[in-house]
C-alpha cells in the first residue's frame, strides 16, 4: 500500500528556534495535511494543501506541497513550548481516504 | 460548538466481551472513518463510511463492524475482543469534498 516516510521521528530544541519536519512518498497524492496531536487528545488539523508548489501559512507554522505531489514540508519558526507534541502528516489521493505518516515527537526545551 | 464526539474515553474489558464504541459529529459530514493508534505504527483505517449504509473496509478492518444507520453516528462494534485490539482509537468525520478530517478526543481501549 501507500507509505508516508516522515522524517525527523522525534526533535529535540530550544525555545525560540525554528523546526523543519517532512515526508515523502513513492505515490503522487492530491491532498497534503498536516495534523498536531496532544497527549491525550485527537489529531488537530493545522494546514491543508491542495496544489502541487502551494506554500500555506498559519501562525508560524509554514508547510508546501511539493511540485512532484510526493513530498510536503512543516516549518514552525521561533518554537515556544506548547508548541510540544506530535505532528502528522496526512496525504490523499482520493476523496475519502488518508495515509498517514508516523509522526514527528517535537519536544522544545524552555 | 463543530465536534466529534466519542463514548467511553476509557474502557477496560476481558476477551471475548461485546463491546461498542459510540462516535457523533454534528457537522453533517458525509464521511466518517474508525482509526486505531499503534506506537510505531501510526494511525491505521479500519473502517469508513461515505454516507448512510454505505461502509467500507480500511486497512485493518478484521475483528471489527461498523454500522451508519444516521448520518450523525457511526458505530464501532468489536464482538468478540481480543487482547491484539488494545490500542487507541479515533473516529473521525469529513465532507469528502477536501478530505479535511476532523477527529474526536479517543478511546483508550485494554483488553484483558
Amino acid at each position: 500500500g501507500q507509505q508516508l516516510n516522515q522524517s525527523p521521528q522525534s526533535m529535540f530544541i530550544q525555545e525560540g528556534e525554528d523546526v523543519s519536519m517532512n515526508c515523502t512518498s513513492s505515490s503522487i497524492f492530491n491532498t497534503w495535511l498536516w495534523y498536531k496531536q496532544d497527549p491525550g487528545e485527537g489529531p488537530v488539523l493545522l494546514i491543508a494543501l491542495y496544489k502541487a508548489g502551494e506554500l500555506t501559512s498559519n501562525g508560524r507554522l509554514t508547510a508546501q506541497f511539493g511540485i512532484t505531489r510526493k513530498d510536503s514540508f512543516l516549518n514552525i519558526s521561533a518554537s515556544i513550548p506548547s508548541d510540544v507534541g506530535i505532528y502528522f502528516c496526512a496525504a490523499g489521493a482520493g476523496s475519502y481516504q488518508l495515509t498517514f505518516g508516523k509522526g514527528t515527537k517535537l519536544s522544545v526545551i524552555p | 460548538e463543530a465536534q466529534v464526539t466519542q463514548n467511553p474515553r476509557y474502557l477496560i474489558t476481558v476477551t471475548g466481551k461485546k463491546l461498542t464504541v459510540t462516535c457523533s459529529q454534528n457537522m453533517n459530514h458525509e464521511y466518517m472513518s474508525w482509526y486505531r493508534q499503534d506506537p510505531g505504527l501510526g494511525l491505521r483505517q479500519i473502517y469508513y463510511s461515505m454516507n448512510v449504509e454505505v461502509t467500507d473496509k480500511g486497512d485493518v478492518p478484521e475483528g471489527y463492524k461498523v454500522s451508519r444507520k444516521e448520518k450523525r453516528n457511526f458505530p464501532l462494534i468489536l464482538e468478540s475482543p481480543s487482547p491484539n485490539q488494545t490500542s487507541l482509537y479515533f473516529c473521525a468525520s469529513y465532507t469528502g469534498r477536501y478530505n479535511e478530517q476532523f477527529f474526536g478526543p479517543g478511546t483508550r481501549l485494554t483488553v484483558l
